[in-house]
């Protein structure tokens, strides 16, 4: 079965990066894509990017677009999501989803969740 | 960026009730819509892709309708396990952005 495994919870102080993993299984790692969301405390759903495994094409909302990246490992099946120049507005959730090969357009299977808070 | 608003903010239902939930686009975004369901400290859910396609596994009490900048939700016989903030999404026009959310109760 498809399952999406995102690394533990970071604690990060202002400035700093952060990586968040998702490891996959259960399916074909290069015929689909990531979409990476997120979700701060008590607020709605926030799309910043996405990534197709197959080519390495990735498009990010221009919200982030200086300071993240999206990269996947095909050797490990996994894909990775790098936002630095933290501050505490991105105290979130931050979620991976499998998605098509092509485009953002279908998140049908997601990950747990990686909660990362920005303090000092 | 696409602005997405859902109404109503949360609403209060009975078990059984037929409940809608519409979403507005700011422009013209055809079919290119989904729908989800998040519980409390969940992962979002798919629920129906591209306006009105159930996705696998999803009870067909749920379906969806519209095209255009007008798109409902509707659950037909609400259900306990429907509890939870639904939200509307468009990827017809980058970046994509979501609705603000609605959260049912029973």
């Amino acid at each position: 079965q498809v399952q999406l495994e995102q690394s533990g919870a970071e604690v990060k102080k202002p400035g700093a990066s952060v990586r968040v993993s998702c490891k996959a299984s259960g399916y074909i790692f290069s015929n689909f894509g990531f979409t990476w969301v997120r979700q701060g405390p008590g607020q709605g759903l926030e799309w910043i990017g996405w990534i197709s495994v197959y080519n390495g094409n990735a498009n990010y909302a221009p919200k982030f677009k200086d300071r993240v990246v999206m990269t996947t490992d095909k050797s490990s099946d996994t894909a990775y999501m790098e936002l630095w120049s933290l501050t505490s507005d991105d105290t979130a959730v931050y979620f991976c989803a499998r998605d098509k090969v092509y485009s953002s357009s279908h998140p049908d299977y997601w990950g747990q969740g990686t909660l990362v808070t920005v303090s000092s | 960026d696409i602005r997405m608003t859902q109404s109503p903010s949360s609403l209060s239902a009975s078990v059984g009730d037929r409940v809608t939930i519409t979403c507005q686009a700011g422009q013209d975004i055809s079919h290119f819509l989904n729908w989800y369901q998040q519980k409390p400290g969940k992962a979002p859910q798919l629920l129906i892709y591209d306006a009105s396609n159930l996705e696998d596994g999803v009870p067909s009490r749920f379906s969806g309708y519209g095209s255009g900048t007008h798109f409902t939700l509707i659950i037909s016989g609400l259900q306990p396990e429907d509890i939870g903030t639904y939200y509307c999404q468009q990827f017809g026009l980058l970046p994509c952005t979501f609705g603000q959310g609605t959260k049912l109760e029973i």
